[in-house]
């Protein structure tokens, strides 16, 4: 099993522009999760989906849309991106509330 | 929603020393908490978690407490080695029980 996994590592985004970050796990799970982390801060919570067709907001969700067509595949849209966008975006899912949460590798945000 | 405190946010430890990070929630509903470690670079793993029903569970060198009346809980990690530093996050379950608040984190550096 390949996990959670992410795509791309890394990017960098003019003002202004969009971009789409990927995310798919093979583990049958139900429940994933997209947070964002700065520098010396914790994990802030995005979106997240506890099936597929259903999604919900996080605590920062503004600048963000998801969408979850499948089990596997839970992709964060940015549209028009901003400096406050430059993050480590990291995607996780899980078999439920109350089990562990397995991460991707993250992906490094620079918006320009 | 839930807010998850959580300090030191920094912490330094001889190696062989024991080292004690603290959290405190405030949804007294909450029933889950977990705590992941990050080492520098990586993605967040769990490395133990507890539940409302018990107030202690051990893990080899590691250890969580939980006091649901004072709503706080504790990791405790004894015999430090130098492959222990890294960053831990607590959270508590929230908003139905599907998705976790983390608190801001703790750096930990186990010196040799």
């Amino acid at each position: 099993n390949a996990g959670v996994t992410q795509t791309p590592k890394f990017r960098i985004l003019k003002i202004g522009q969009s971009m789409t970050l990927q995310c798919t796990q093979d583990m049958n799970h139900n429940y994933m999760y997209w947070y964002r982390q700065d520098p010396g801060m914790g994990l802030k919570l995005i979106y997240y989906s506890v099936g597929a067709g259903i999604t919900d907001k996080g605590e920062v969700p503004n600048g963000y849309n998801v969408s979850r067509s499948t089990t596997e595949d839970f992709p964060l849209r940015l549209e028009l991106a901003a400096p406050s966008q430059t993050s480590v975006y990291f995607c996780a899912s899980s078999n439920g509330a109350y089990n562990e949460q397995f991460f991707g590798p993250g992906t490094r945000l620079t918006v320009l | 929603g839930e807010n998850v405190e959580q300090h030191p946010s920094t912490l330094s430890v001889q190696e062989g020393d024991s080292a004690v990070i603290k959290c405190t929630y405030s949804d007294s509903a909450s029933n889950y908490f977990p705590w992941y470690k990050q080492e520098l670079g990586k993605r967040p793993q769990l490395i133990i978690d507890i539940r409302s029903n018990v107030g202690e569970k051990k893990d080899q060198r590691i250890a969580v407490t939980l006091n649901k009346t004072a709503k706080h809980f504790s990791l405790h990690i004894t015999e430090t080695q130098p492959e222990d530093s890294a960053v831990y996050f607590c959270a508590a379950n929230s908003g139905g029980y599907q998705k976790v608040t983390f608190g801001i984190g703790t750096k930990l550096q186990v010196i040799p």
